[in-house]
């Protein structure tokens, strides 16, 4: 049992540049999100998606956009890489609001924006 | 954004010493998570809260729910050198899908 992965576990771009953050769970969840990780920042909420065929933005949503392909998987695309970029993107699946529907994490993508 | 405050930031502690963490919101949350984050890897969930008042254990780990539903409370009872690594919290408000994140705290054991 898998649960939560993500692909690629590194990556780095040159400004301008664009490129697609894979996300898949088989957890059978309802729920998926994104998340930014920085230094001293926590872990911050770029996009998420509480059921198969919508989307809402988070708190950082700019410079980012989602697909929510089917139940299993949900990409994070960057259309032209900046610096500020640069940071650990984790996904995350839930069975989707309410009780008992805690966040598991996959183990992050690295990227580095030059 | 909205972020919780979560303290203490870091903490070295002597192995065999209990360890306490806390995290406080503006904003009543109906759910309240803890995570554990080990270096290159993910958060892992250690606990779940889900009613103001609740104290639930996991082993050596013991968390409350606050009775204002503002703000959780994490023990570490006995610490060991594989209790390193990032701790936070998590909140979640009614209605919503989405889950606040505090700004963690980094814990050291000295054996």
């Amino acid at each position: 049992n898998a649960g939560v992965t993500q692909t690629p576990k590194f990556q780095v771009l040159k400004t301008g540049q664009s490129m697609t953050l894979q996300c898949a769970q088989d957890m059978n969840h309802n729920s998926m999100y994104w998340y930014r990780q920085d230094p001293g920042m926590g872990l911050r909420l770029i996009y998420y998606s509480a059921s198969e065929g919508t989307t809402d933005k988070g708190e950082v949503p700019n410079g980012y956009n989602v697909s929510r392909l089917n139940k299993r998987e949900f990409s994070l695309r960057l259309e032209s890489a900046a610096p500020s970029q640069t940071s650990v993107y984790f996904c995350a699946s839930s069975l989707g609001g309410g009780y008992n529907s805690p966040l598991h994490f996959g183990n992050g993508t690295r990227l580095t924006v030059t | 954004g909205q972020q919780l405050n979560q303290s203490p930031q870091s903490m070295f502690i002597q192995e065999g010493e209990d360890v306490s963490m806390n995290c406080t919101s503006s904003s009543i949350f109906n759910t309240w998570l803890w995570y554990k984050q080990d270096p290159g890897e993910g958060p892992v969930l250690l606990i779940a809260l889900y009613k103001a008042g609740e104290l639930t254990s996991n082993g050596r780990l013991t968390a409350q729910f606050g009775i204002t539903r503002k703000d959780s409370f994490l023990n570490i009872s006995a610490s060991i050198p594989s209790d390193v690594g990032i701790y936070f919290c998590a909140g979640q408000t009614s209605g919503t899908y989405k889950y606040i994140f505090g700004t963690g705290t980094r814990l050291k054991v000295l054996a």
